[in-house]
């Protein structure tokens, strides 16, 4: 069974970088057959994408927050990570990591979550 | 992108049918058989109950089904359990993908 796992500080200051990683154990990161993705939920509202990484390290960021995001893979250690820079509290948010399936175009793995809160 | 939309919230009495609609254009709902649906409980990661439109995962019950009419696509729960409370969110591709706002379901 495919499992996810985000690991990273839950507080973060204003104008620092987030910082997360997922953890991907029960199969391969470097399967052809997925994205890799970072998706959040600000408290109390929507999904919102972040952008994915394909195992060979190409990648798509949302436009809205292109300029501020990378998102890393390394597939010697089974993960993928995310650095949000120049941090506000409108960032504030659940952090998931998930498993697209390129071929449903559909995400069918999410980790549990993790809730990183801006504030100083 | 814009976020795809849907109502929110609706409401129905256990054993009924809802419908909840997930309205795009024509560069994402439109455009691609590629709409997904993600039911969500509080406090959890969201769960895969429909893609390309109107394709069940293993182990997502068949109350559960899935259409879609030019740019508005529409999840349709029927037979309303207790326990399918919850917010659903639509997901369109659109050369990346977007999310609706999502819906908030409460069985009365």
């Amino acid at each position: 069974q495919v499992q996810l796992q985000e690991s990273g500080p839950g507080l973060v200051k204003p104008s620092q970088t987030l910082s997360l990683t997922c953890t991907v154990s029960g199969g391969s990161i470097s399967s052809g057959d997925y994205y890799w993705s970072w998706i959040r939920q600000p408290p109390g509202k929507g999904l919102e994408w972040i952008g994915y990484i394909y195992y060979s390290g190409s990648t798509y960021y949302n436009p809205s927050l292109k300029s501020r995001v990378t998102i890393s893979v390394d597939t010697s250690k089974n993960q993928f990570s995310l650095k949000l820079s120049s941090v506000t509290a409108a960032d504030t948010a659940v952090y998931y990591c998930a498993r697209i399936v390129i071929q449903l175009s559909a995400v069918d793995y999410w980790g549990q979550g993790t809730l990183v809160t801006v504030s100083s | 992108q814009s976020a795809l939309t849907q109502p929110r919230s609706v409401s129905g009495s256990p054993g009924q049918s809802v419908t909840i609609s997930c309205t795009g254009t024509s560069s994402d709902v439109g455009g691609y058989n590629y709409v997904s649906w993600y039911q969500q409980h509080p406090g959890k990661a969201p769960k895969l109950m429909i893609y390309d439109v109107n394709k069940r995962p293993s182990g997502v019950p068949d109350r559960f089904s899935g259409s879609k009419s030019g740019n508005t696509a529409s999840l349709t729960i029927s037979g309303l359990q207790a326990e399918d409370e919850a917010d659903y969110y639509c997901c369109s591709y659109a050369g990346s993908w977007v999310f609706g706002g999502g819906t908030k379901l409460t069985v009365l």
